[in-house]
């Protein structure tokens, strides 16, 4: 299957500073990334929809300025914690859609912990 | 807005039996997909089989099944001569297939665990 790697896998900030991370399509081309959040033992939260070359489409109550997210290229998305506060310590995970097809399959990059101290 | 609920926070099985997971959706839509995923202990989400609606057969991967149900809005997993290896977090998830339809919506997932 496609491949949705993410870099790093964890990472551990000081309160107030920027976190960015990466999330690459490895052996297809990405129209469409998708950003989730996952705290311990519960579901996975959309965040937002990221499309190359345009804007990304928040979900209701994702506060857009603090979580920055960058589609540049067809095989790289990076979502930035802006001004991370503990309460932003959660798992990250981003997941691509192969092909132009909505109904074309997500498949999911191996997530990122992160730590705000 | 489509909900996706799964009734079973946990499940266990023994070794080499059969297990199944519930799922049940809520949608308003004719045109949808649902899919069960994986999510072990290093907490990588893995596709383990995928059911589109207008197709009234279900779906199989290997010892992974579906009992789809669509009048019902039910979408169960069975997993047949369960591994160690099966053991994880399994999520339910639905996708519109309309032009909104990128977006997954998860249940709150179901702990699986295999005994020996």
């Amino acid at each position: 299957g496609a491949v949705v790697s993410q870099h790093p896998s964890r990472v551990i900030c000081k309160s107030g500073t920027s976190v960015k991370i990466e999330c690459r399509s490895l052996d297809f081309q990405a129209t469409t990334m998708f950003w989730y959040r996952q705290f311990p033992k519960q579901s996975l939260m959309l965040m937002a929809t990221s499309n190359e070359g345009s804007k990304a489409t928040y979900e209701q109550g994702v506060e857009k300025d603090k979580f920055l997210i960058n589609h540049a290229s067809l095989t790289l998305s990076t979502l930035t914690v802006t001004s991370a506060h503990p309460e932003d310590s959660s798992f990250y995970i981003c997941s691509a859609r192969v092909g132009r097809e909505q109904r074309d399959t997500q498949y999911f990059g191996p997530g990122t912990r992160l730590t705000v101290l | 807005a489509q909900t996706v609920t799964q009734s079973q926070p946990e499940m266990s099985v023994q070794e080499a039996e059969t297990v199944t997971l519930s799922c049940t959706y809520d949608t308003s839509e004719s045109d949808y997909y649902l899919f069960w995923y994986k999510q072990p202990p290093s907490r990588q989400m893995i596709l383990v089989i995928r059911q589109e609606a207008y197709k009234q057969q279900n779906a199989t991967e290997n010892r992974f099944s579906v009992n789809f149900q669509k009048a019902a809005k039910s979408f169960s997993l069975k997993i047949s001569d369960s591994q160690l290896g099966d053991a994880a977090m399994y999520f339910c998830a639905y996708r519109s297939g309309g032009s909104s339809g990128s977006r997954l919506t998860f249940g709150e997932g179901t702990q699986l665990t295999v005994n020996p």
